[in-house]
């Protein structure tokens, strides 16, 4: 069965420091992953997916098939970080999102 | 077009009673999703569509839901005979056809409070 799992639903940490925010996955197929973010008073928006490779507002997330995970990190946390962080897997043909239950990321000054 | 927009915002109905929500979509956008997310959880697939077609549906949605899109363009979410546990955001989400895999747009929701 398809499961995306945040083990931590509180994430605080002061500004500067590093981030992790953990991802762990089961999906019987090749799977596409994905993490969106939910700033205060905002939609959800999509944060990065691994095909791409990329590095948005200087988070990064590796997908690491042994593991079965995709963890997201960045190396000094900011205060505009803060938000609520959600780790998502696609059906192969992208006609859903399995979303995991999200971690609140806190940044202290 | 400035995104996928939801209608309404908020809706308060006693148990018992039909409500319908409203999402339109991004323009261009051919898929369209229904998810719904409760305090707490991350957001649960509800249905999708490609253009008028509904094409998948998840057990989350009962009898007592059912989804249009008629012409391909906007979506209708209608809830029979509420309950308490339909209590949620209601989230419509669009995404390119040949782009998926770049992920969805979504709306900014419709919370259902029932009393």
């Amino acid at each position: 069965a398809q499961r995306v799992t945040q083990p931590e639903k509180l994430l605080s940490v002061f500004k500067g420091a590093p981030v992790e925010l953990k991802c762990n996955y089961s999906y019987s197929g090749s799977p596409e992953l994905f993490w969106y973010v939910q700033y205060s008073r905002q939609r959800l928006q999509l944060l990065l997916r691994h095909i791409s490779r990329e590095s948005i507002k200087g988070f990064t997330a590796d997908l690491n098939k042994g593991e079965t995970s995709f963890h997201l990190k960045k190396p000094f946390a900011q205060e505009e970080d803060s938000a609520m962080y959600y780790c998502a897997l696609s059906s192969y043909n992208f006609n859903k999102f399995y979303f995991g239950s999200g971690t609140k990321l806190n940044v202290k000054p | 077009d400035t995104g996928v927009s939801q209608d309404p915002r908020h809706k308060i109905t006693k148990r018992g009673q039909n409500v319908t929500f409203r999402c339109d979509p991004i323009s261009e956008h051919n898929r369209l999703y229904w998810y719904r997310q409760t305090l707490g959880q991350g957001p649960e697939f509800l249905t999708y569509f490609q253009n008028e077609a509904q094409l998948e549906k998840s057990r989350l949605l009962s009898d007592r839901f059912s989804a249009e899109r008629p012409k391909g363009s906007f979506s209708t979410l209608e809830i029979q005979r509420t309950e308490q546990g339909d209590s949620a955001m209601y989230l419509c989400a669009s995404s390119f056809p040949d782009k998926t895999n770049y992920g969805y747009t979504f709306g900014s929701g419709t919370r259902l409070t029932v009393v």
